[in-house]
């Protein structure tokens, strides 16, 4: 069975700082990895996702992601944080057969002025 | 494209009640994804239906959920008998894949968070 850890349950960065947020995961196969991003009271936004190809990926609001295989992970990275990031960040490992996600547990990102 | 719309946005019941959920996904989206989130953790997949045909139900599914997508556009989740542990937040997403496509991207509505008293 697939699953995914995220580490860090709460990450407090200063604004301005470079971030990098931890995820691995256990799938047998190759693996379809996201990012997605939760504020209060909103939805699920996409940040990026990988499928194949080029192993660093590139995403919204200034995000990017390296997979790496041999480590099984799947790292979220910003170089310059806006206290507007400010949020729960969930990563997620998709099933070949309806791509149904199993999402890790979150890491809920504060920034400081 | 409005986005995946669920209603209500909150629901407050009474353990032993009966509660009905709807989602409406993006227009021509074939996918739609039902997942459940406890609050500190991360959404955890429910069941999914390809247009009308429910394909896939996890066992977190108990007899007392049902989920239904008659048209192959929206969709309802019903939950019999409520009890206290189904107090969670439940998600809807859609994805415009079409059969045995695995590599589309889920979109995610605001949620319905329920309250059993």
């Amino acid at each position: 069975a697939q699953s995914v850890t995220q580490p860090d349950i709460h990450i407090t960065v200063s604004e301005g700082a470079s971030l990098e947020l931890r995820c691995n995961y256990s799938y047998g196969a190759t693996p379809y990895l996201f990012w997605y991003v939760q504020s209060p009271g909103q939805g699920l936004q996409l940040l990026l996702k990988y499928f194949s190809g080029d192993t660093l990926v590139q995403g919204i609001k200034g995000f990017e992601a390296e997979f790496k295989r041999s480590q099984s992970s799947f790292n979220l990275r910003k170089p310059s944080v806006h206290w507007s990031d400010a949020a729960e960040y969930f990563c997620a490992v998709g099933a070949h057969a309806g791509n149904m996600l199993t999402f890790g547990g979150g890491t809920r990102l504060m920034v400081k002025p | 494209d409005t986005g995946v719309s669920q209603n209500p946005r909150h629901k407050i019941t009474k353990r032993g009640q009966n509660v009905t959920f709807r989602c409406d996904p993006i227009s021509e989206h074939n996918r739609l994804y039902w997942y459940r989130q406890t609050l500190g953790q991360g959404p955890e997949f429910l069941t999914y239906f390809q247009n009308e045909a429910q394909l896939e139900k996890s066992r977190l599914l108990s007899d007392r959920f049902s989920a239904e997508r008659p048209k192959g556009s929206f969709s309802t989740l019903e939950i019999q008998r409520t009890e206290q542990g189904d107090s969670a937040m439940y998600l809807c997403a859609s994805s415009p894949g079409g059969s045995g496509d695995f590599t589309d991207t889920q979109y995610f509505g605001p949620g319905t968070r329920l309250t059993v008293l």
